[in-house]
């Protein structure tokens, strides 16, 4: 079983729509949980940090459910720029609550947003 | 967060031959990755590279393939020894944030295709 499992994707939807990406992980000692956005041929960049009461950045709401080990992410009104490749990240925290930095990353799911 | 530069940006090599990737932070930073995503696949951590001693590798990753330095609190390089075309890839940098959430920001990445 993968450590970080992504619906595969791609969606395709248009403007306006609500797209909902799911993600699940195998290691219950993780401890932080992110999204991030790629762009075509261009480097990850964080969209959000997932907290554990859930989290909401203007369109974008995470969700954490850690009995199910479960993150979703939730873009409402998508736009054309929403197009890109989203990973669903999760990372271990060692017993001094320090980050052990191994980033694990899911496969991503791509989105199309058409007009 | 810290603004992270790579050079080079790409490159393509020989077979046989090797590269050394260097990474550039705009301010100093403990902890510093190195991480490999392949042509239509995600990201996979190699190495951190620990200021003033040696990197610490991920299974599957060898100093005498990807041999790491890291002289100071904002600079790093990954080497690619002994170049296959197996080791085409993107390479990427990335360092914590400051915010004590274990957020990583990525570097640009280097694009290498090795003939």
């Amino acid at each position: 079983r993968k450590e970080v499992e992504q619906d595969p994707g791609p969606f395709n939807v248009p403007e306006g729509a609500t797209v909902a990406f799911n993600c699940t992980y195998s290691n219950s000692a993780s401890q932080s949980f992110f999204w991030y956005r790629q762009d075509c041929r261009k480097e990850p960049k964080l969209l959000m940090s997932v907290y554990s009461s859930g989290n909401e950045d203007g369109r974008f709401t995470a969700q954490l459910n850690r009995a199910s080990q479960y993150i979703s992410l939730l873009i409402r009104d998508s736009k054309l720029s929403d197009s890109a490749t989203y990973l669903c990240v999760v990372n271990l925290i060692n017993a001094g609550g320090t980050s052990y930095g191994k980033l694990t990353f899911g496969q991503g799911t791509i989105l199309t947003v058409h007009p | 967060s810290a603004v992270i530069s790579q050079k080079p940006s790409r490159d393509i090599c020989q077979r046989g031959t090797s590269l050394t990737i260097q990474c550039q932070v705009d301010s100093q930073v403990t902890m510093m990755f190195w991480y490999r995503q392949q042509p239509g696949q995600s990201l996979t951590l190699i190495a951190t590279a620990n200021q003033g001693s040696e990197a610490t590798y991920e299974s599957g990753f060898v100093i005498d393939k990807f041999p790491i330095s890291r002289p100071n609190l904002t600079f790093s390089t990954l080497t690619v020894s002994n170049m296959s075309p197996e080791d085409s890839s993107i390479y990427l940098c990335t360092t914590t944030g400051d915010r004590g959430y274990n957020e990583q920001f990525f570097g640009p990445g280097t694009r290498l295709t090795v003939l």
